[in-house]
């Protein structure tokens, strides 16, 4: 049980290039999410899967697209990468249950974008 | 006005002392909170849970949220070294999608 796993965990691109940041759960979780973390700035929601076959924008949604593949996989692409999306990207998946919320977190991508 | 105010600190204290963490927030349409503690270079880990108002205990850890105040706390007694970690408060209105997070609060726990 690997619980959310990302690939890859760091990399470093040009401004314009792409890049799609990968995520995978192994917890049968309905709900997954992408954040970016700054510094001062605590985590802000990019996006999320409420559930298979649909996403829904969060806090930051401009320059990021995402696909839901299925249940397990969410990832996230940056279509011409910016210096301001340098930042560290964490997927989560969440088990909801109506007396316990619990959101779990993968462990980074770090993007630096020069 | 950020959606949700917290210390980002440092905080150092000396090992066994008690900790209280804090949060503020603005919009009264939150009902979930949380407490996440982050390792340097790690994921956030979630500690402690509150829906709506009231405390909460686990362990050396309780959680306070008083919505009447739109404030929340997290206390830890007797702290150690292990502690030292950056701690972040989240809040989300329901369905708990959109979930939103404090800066964080950096603790170092001296030995």
């Amino acid at each position: 049980n690997a619980g959310v796993t990302q690939t890859p965990k760091f990399q470093v691109l040009k401004t314009g290039q792409s890049m799609t940041l990968q995520c995978a759960q192994d917890m049968n979780h309905n709900s997954m999410y992408w954040y970016r973390q700054d510094p001062g700035m605590g985590l802000r929601l990019i996006y999320y899967s409420a559930s298979e076959g649909t996403t829904d924008k969060g806090e930051v949604p401009n320059g990021y697209n995402v696909s839901r593949l299925n249940k397990r996989e969410f990832s996230l692409r940056l279509e011409s990468a910016a210096p301001s999306q340098t930042s560290v990207y964490f997927c989560a998946s969440r088990a909801s249950v109506w007396y316990q919320e619990t959101q779990y977190f993968g462990p980074g991508t770090r993007l630096l974008v020069l | 006005q950020k959606e949700v105010e917290q210390d980002p600190g440092p905080l150092s204290v000396p090992e066994g002392a008690i900790v209280s963490l804090n949060c503020t927030y603005s919009n009264s349409a939150f009902q979930y909170f949380m407490w996440y503690r982050q390792y340097s270079r790690k994921g956030p880990e979630l500690l402690m849970y509150t829906y709506s108002s009231g405390n909460k205990e686990d362990g050396r850890f309780t959680a306070q949220v008083d919505k009447s105040s739109k404030y929340i706390s997290l206390f830890i007694r007797d702290s150690q070294p292990s502690d030292s970690a950056t701690y972040l408060c989240a809040m989300s209105a329901p369905p708990a999608n959109d979930m939103r997070f404090g800066a964080g609060t950096r603790l170092t726990v001296k030995p």
